[in-house]
């Protein structure tokens, strides 16, 4: 059974900081993995998407790498802001029906 | 980019009563859609997934009975949460998928609240 545990379940930061929140799997047999945002009470937002044949996806200040025989992925937040803030999910893709693991979440609050 | 809506956002009943949560893709075709809840400062955990045409599959501890899915369309999937008690209060939130492996773009999410 697929196993995704996310570090740290918490992160605070000043904004202008870069930072880097873990994502760990067990089962290295992925055919993607997600990195998602959600906002308190509201639904997810797909952040990107890595293809289990790709290493990386950037989308502006964004960047997730993907590790797959070590069950790793790393999400890359360059220069944080307030608007960043909220709690970030990666999810992990399998299976014939492709579907999703989410991870525990870290929950990230960037301070001014 | 590729829309999924949920109705209701928000809804209260009394324990006992039936609800329906709709889940739609606006602009593309999900042949399957996925179901998920979840429970306050927890992660998202799959209830079943739905392919259009055909029954539901259920994960392990999910009550097919007491969760009625209906995939009747490309672009409607239905969750009817059925006797519902105040445990089933929870935050559901449906996927549409275009492809098997293609990305799943997420509804809003529904609260339900069973009093």
């Amino acid at each position: 059974k697929q196993e995704v545990t996310q570090i740290p379940a918490a992160l605070s930061v000043p904004e202008g900081e870069n930072l880097v929140l873990n994502c760990s799997f067990t089962d290295s047999a992925i055919y993607n993995l997600q990195w998602f945002r959600q906002d308190p009470g509201k639904g997810l937002t797909s952040l990107l998407l890595i293809q289990s044949s790709q290493r990386e996806q950037t989308s502006g200040r964004l960047n997730a790498s993907l590790d797959k025989s070590s069950g790793r992925s790393t999400l890359y937040i360059a220069a944080s802001q307030p608007g960043d803030s909220a709690t970030y999910l990666c999810a992990v893709g399998a299976g014939t029906a492709s579907k999703l693991t989410f991870g525990t979440g870290t929950r990230l609050q960037v301070t001014l | 980019g590729a829309v999924v809506s949920q109705h209701p956002s928000r809804v209260i009943c009394k324990s006992g009563t039936s609800v329906k949560i709709e889940c739609r893709s606006l602009d593309f075709q999900a042949t399957t859609m996925f179901w998920y809840r979840q429970f306050p400062k927890q992660s998202l955990m799959l209830m079943a997934t739905s392919n259009e045409g055909s029954k539901a599959t259920y994960e392990q501890g999910v009550e097919k009975d007491k969760f009625l899915i209906n995939h009747a369309s490309l672009t409607l999937s239905t969750l009817t949460v059925t006797s519902a008690h105040p445990e089933d209060s929870s935050f559901y939130i449906c996927s549409a998928s275009g492809d098997r492996q293609a990305e799943q773009y997420f509804g809003p999410g529904t609260r339900l609240t069973v009093t």
